[in-house]
């Protein structure tokens, strides 16, 4: 069973604090993504990573970065926080070029910046 | 553009009742669809993908690329099927997907 783990199922943090999210997957999949999930706006994609060290900029980068040093961890960095980043993050690993594709997704952080 | 849209944020329909949820993509290329669920309290996960031609939970969704469709199907709606439902697009050899902004699944007893 493939299990995709994130750090914190809630976390408040302080406009302008450097926030941590951290994600964790056990099926050795080479992809990994960071996803925003905001009613109206559906799931869209921060970062992506097909290896360790690689990334590709998503849909909305901006005020994110990314750090995959291992193959199983995948972090998504806020550098300053700010209000609007207030949202749901979902972290998804997926196996690359399968022929049956699915992403696996984990629990989510929901994340408040006050 | 690549792109995946859902017309409706809300649908509400009475249990026993058949359910559509509406999905149409453009994209030039074949492209693999799926549609993908979120339970309240639980974490998204894959419902069905076009390619199986399956039938899930009652669900089914028939590609249509002359319409460039792929609606979602129930013919008996029942009440464990009130989720957030978002469709999703697979480009031809790439593993990122773009998903739709998803719709808000409402049973009504």
């Amino acid at each position: 069973d493939v299990k995709v783990t994130q750090s914190s199922r809630y976390l408040v943090k302080r406009t302008g604090e450097k926030v941590f999210l951290e994600c964790v997957q056990d099926m050795d999949h080479e992809n990994m993504f960071w996803y925003r999930q905001d009613p109206g706006l559906g799931l869209r994609l921060i970062y992506f990573s097909y290896d360790v060290k690689m990334k590709e900029k998503g849909d909305i980068p901006e005020g994110y970065s990314v750090s995959r040093e291992k193959k199983e961890r995948f972090s998504l960095i806020l550098e300053s926080a700010s209000t609007n980043q207030t949202s749901m993050y979902l972290c998804a690993s997926s196996p690359r070029r399968a022929a049956s594709y699915e992403q696996y997704f984990g629990p989510g952080t929901r994340l408040t910046v006050t | 553009a690549q792109r995946v849209t859902q017309p409706e944020k809300l649908l509400s329909v009475f249990k026993g009742a058949p359910v559509e949820l509406k999905c149409n993509y453009s994209y030039s290329g074949s492209p693999e669809l799926f549609w993908y669920v979120q339970y309240s309290r639980q974490r998204l996960q894959l419902l069905l993908r076009h390619i199986s031609r399956e039938s899930i939970k009652g669900f089914t969704a028939d590609l249509n690329k002359g319409e460039t469709s792929f609606h979602l199907k129930k013919p008996f709606a029942q009440e464990e099927d009130s989720a957030m439902y978002y469709c999703a697009l697979r480009p031809l050899g790439d593993d990122k997907i773009i998903f739709g902004k998803g719709t808000r699944l409402h049973i009504l007893p």
